[in-house]
């Protein structure tokens, strides 16, 4: 199986201020088909998981642009421009390139 | 408006069954695989499960802790996709949630408690 790592675990954020937010593959996402199927997603507290990036950095609809997705290969880095208080919740990276599908063990991000 | 909405969890007691219903509105189901996945109190996000459009040959694929012991199946007549679990083990506690295949749609989640 595919392990996803995440780094930090918890990330706490001044508004306004840039989060970082990175995950790494035990081996290539590059999937056959030339495609690299590693996404994000954001749980809010108390809410269903949501899709923010799809193939490293395809925003969803509806994601703000201060969501940016990018990376290559193993790596792979979500970023956050400027943090806004709607965006504390746990973050997961999660690869759909092979089964079983694995996610990340979630990323918490939290105003300082 | 895509919808997926949850039903069927429960209190059962260990080594038990029950069997989870999505029923999905919004988009083409007949042609979407879908996903079970679930999430333990406290804890993170864990893939159960998928099931490939009858276009797609209509197969599941398992995580290795839940085969054998449950069951993804549809019927796309009513846009519903089902998990049939058996054997149930207190670590099958958690709130289960279904999701398009991409995931990039997620219902609410319905919950499964396991406990004597």
């Amino acid at each position: 199986d595919i392990v996803m790592t995440q780094t930090p675990l918890s990330s706490p954020v001044t508004l306004g201020q840039p989060a970082s937010i990175s995950c790494r593959s035990s081996q290539s996402l590059v999937h056959s088909d030339g495609n690299t199927y590693l996404s994000w997603l954001q749980q809010r507290p108390g809410q269903p998981p949501r899709l923010l990036i799809y193939k490293i950095s395809n925003r969803f609809s509806g994601v703000p642009d201060r969501f940016s997705g990018s990376g290559a290969g193993t790596d792979f880095t979500l970023k956050i421009s400027r943090v806004e208080a709607e965006d504390v919740g746990v973050y997961y990276c999660v690869q759909g390139t092979q089964f079983p599908r694995t996610f990340g063990q979630g990323t918490k991000v939290e105003i300082k | 408006e895509v919808q997926l909405v949850e039903s069927g969890g429960n209190l059962v007691k260990p080594g038990g069954s029950l069997r989870l219903s999505c029923a999905a509105s919004g988009f083409p189901f007949s042609r979407a695989s879908m996903n079970w996945v679930r999430q333990a109190p406290g804890k993170g996000l864990e893939w159960v499960g998928r099931i490939k459009s009858k276009s797609d040959g209509g197969t599941a694929d398992y995580a290795a802790l839940v085969k054998g012991r449950f069951t993804i199946s549809r019927d796309d007549s009513n846009n519903t996709v089902f998990l049939q679990m058996h054997g149930l083990e207190t670590e099958d506690t958690a709130l289960y949630y279904c999701t398009t295949g991409a995931a990039d749609y997620w219902g609410q989640g319905t919950l499964l408690t396991v406990s004597s």
